[in-house]
């Protein structure tokens, strides 16, 4: 069974870089099939999506958010991560990583989740 | 940006009732790009319906999905219990985006 794990700091002040990494376990990474992508939800609020990458590298971005953002990927230890610069107070959510898959484009499998909270 | 519109807001029905939700696009999205997630409170999305109308594995057959163009929607023919939840569509087009999410309460 596939499991995503997202991990990293849970606390960011501002203007500062949030970093979470998501370890992928039971599949590849490198599956030709699917996306890896980042998600987050504002307390209360609904769902948006910040970017995915592919095993290659290849990376998609939400366009609101593409100036701050950076996905990468470590195919060696199946993993891929986020960077989130120059944070505020609106970056605090609970951040997602999770897998997309091609063709019908959803996300099927999911991490837990982690609050990051950005605050001095 | 395609921009998804749910409603109503808040369902507030009974076990056993008949929910019908809507997804309203501000653009056509192709039915093949279309999802509907599930979640509950403290526990990450769930996915229920992709393409439309195709039920993810696993999910039950109460649950169904239709719609095309800029007008989609969820059915739960017969409410369970543990079927009180937000639900979320999801579209791609020239990007990704979620609808704002409906509430269905007891």
């Amino acid at each position: 069974q596939l499991q995503l794990q997202e991990s990293g700091p849970g606390l960011v002040k501002p203007s500062e870089t949030l970093s979470l990494t998501c370890t992928v376990s039971g599949g590849s990474i490198s599956s030709s099939d699917n996306y890896w992508g980042w998600i987050r939800q504002p307390p209360g609020k609904g769902l948006e999506w910040i970017g995915s990458i592919y095993f290659s590298g290849s990376t998609y971005y939400n366009p609101s958010l593409k100036s701050r953002v950076t996905i990468s990927v470590d195919t060696s230890k199946n993993q891929f991560s986020l960077k989130l610069s120059s944070v505020t107070a609106a970056d605090t959510a609970v951040y997602y990583c999770a897998r997309l898959t091609f063709g019908n484009v959803y996300f099927d499998y999911w991490g837990q989740g982690t609050l990051v909270t950005v605050s001095s | 940006e395609i921009v998804l519109t749910q409603s109503p807001g808040t369902l507030s029905l009974s076990p056993g009732e008949r929910a019908t939700l809507s997804c309203r696009a501000s653009q056509h999205v192709s039915s093949t790009y279309l999802a509907w997630y599930q979640q509950k409170p403290g526990q990450a999305p769930r996915l229920l319906i992709y393409g439309a109308s195709n039920r993810a594995t696993g999910i039950p057959d109460r649950f169904s999905g239709s719609g095309s163009g800029t007008d989609f929607t969820l059915t739960i023919s017969r409410l369970e219990p543990e079927d009180f939840a937000v639900y979320s569509c999801q579209q791609y087009g020239s990007s990704l985006t979620f609808g704002g999410g409906t509430k269905v309460e007891i």
